[in-house]
C-alpha cells in the first residue's frame, strides 16, 4: 500500500518561531489532508490539499502531487500550536470507496 | 451544523466481553469510516461504510466489525475483547468519501 512518511517527528521551537513541516507519500493521491490533534484527541482538520496551495491564517500548506509530497508551513507559532500534526492520504488506487493512510506524526511544541 | 459525534467518549471493558461504539456522522454526509490510534501501531484503517455497504475494510480480525444505518449512523462492535484493543477510536465522515473527512472526538477504550 501507499507509504507516508512525515518529518521532523520532533520539533521544539520558541513562541514567534516559523516552522516547515514535511509528508512525503509513495504513489498517486486523490485526498491529502493536514491534521492537528489536540490534546483530547481529536483530530482537527486544517487542510483539505490534494495539489496546489492554501493559506489560513499563520497556516499554509503546499503539495506538489507530481513530486509527491506537502508542506505544512506554521507562522508566528503559538503555545497553543502544539500537539501532533498529521498528514493523511487517499491513494488514487483505491477504487472503491477511500482510506485515509497516516504518517507518523510530527510532534511540535512551542515553549513561551 | 453539528459535526461528527461519537459516543461514549470514554469506556472499560473486561478482556473477553464486547463493546459497541457510535457515530453519527455530520447530516448529508453518507460516508463514515473508522480507524484505531494506538501508541505503538499509529492511526490505522478500520473500516468504511457508504450508504449502508461496507466499501473498504483493513486489515483487522474478524472481531472487529460495524454496520451503517438508513440515517449514516454507524457503530462499530468489538467482540472478546483484549488488552491489545485498547485505544482510541476515531469515527469521520465525508459526504461521499475522498473528498475530505472531518474526524470526531473519539472513544477512548480501556480493556482491563
Amino acid at each position: 500500500g501507499i507509504q507516508v512518511e512525515q518529518s521532523p517527528p520532533d520539533l521544539i521551537l520558541q513562541e514567534g518561531a516559523n516552522s516547515t513541516l514535511r509528508c512525503n507519500f509513495s504513489d498517486s493521491v486523490n485526498n491529502l489532508q493536514w491534521f492537528h490533534q489536540n490534546p483530547w484527541g481529536q483530530l482537527i482538520n486544517l487542510f483539505y490539499i490534494p495539489s496546489g496551495t492554501k493559506q489560513n491564517g499563520r497556516l499554509s500548506a503546499t503539495t506538489v502531487a507530481t513530486e509527491r509530497y506537502s508542506l505544512l508551513y506554521i507562522s508566528s507559532s503559538q503555545t497553543t500550536d502544539s500537539g501532533v500534526y498529521f498528514c493523511a492520504v487517499g491513494a488514487l488506487k483505491e477504487t472503491s470507496g477511500s482510506r485515509l493512510t497516516f504518517g507518523e506524526g510530527t510532534q511540535l511544541t512551542v515553549n513561551p | 451544523k453539528a459535526g461528527v459525534t461519537q459516543t461514549p467518549r470514554y469506556l472499560i471493558k473486561t478482556r473477553g466481553q464486547q463493546v459497541t461504539l457510535s457515530c453519527s456522522p455530520i447530516s448529508g454526509h453518507r460516508s463514515v469510516s473508522w480507524y484505531q490510534q494506538t501508541p505503538g501501531q499509529g492511526l490505522q484503517f478500520l473500516f468504511e461504510y457508504f450508504s449502508e455497504t461496507q466499501r473498504n475494510k483493513g486489515n483487522f480480525p474478524g472481531r472487529f466489525s460495524g454496520r451503517q444505518f438508513s440515517n449514516s449512523r454507524s457503530e462499530m462492535n468489538v467482540s472478546t475483547l483484549e488488552l491489545g484493543d485498547s485505544a482510541l477510536y476515531l469515527c469521520a465522515s465525508s459526504f461521499r468519501g475522498g473528498n475530505g473527512y472531518t474526524f470526531g472526538s473519539g472513544t477512548r477504550l480501556t480493556v482491563v
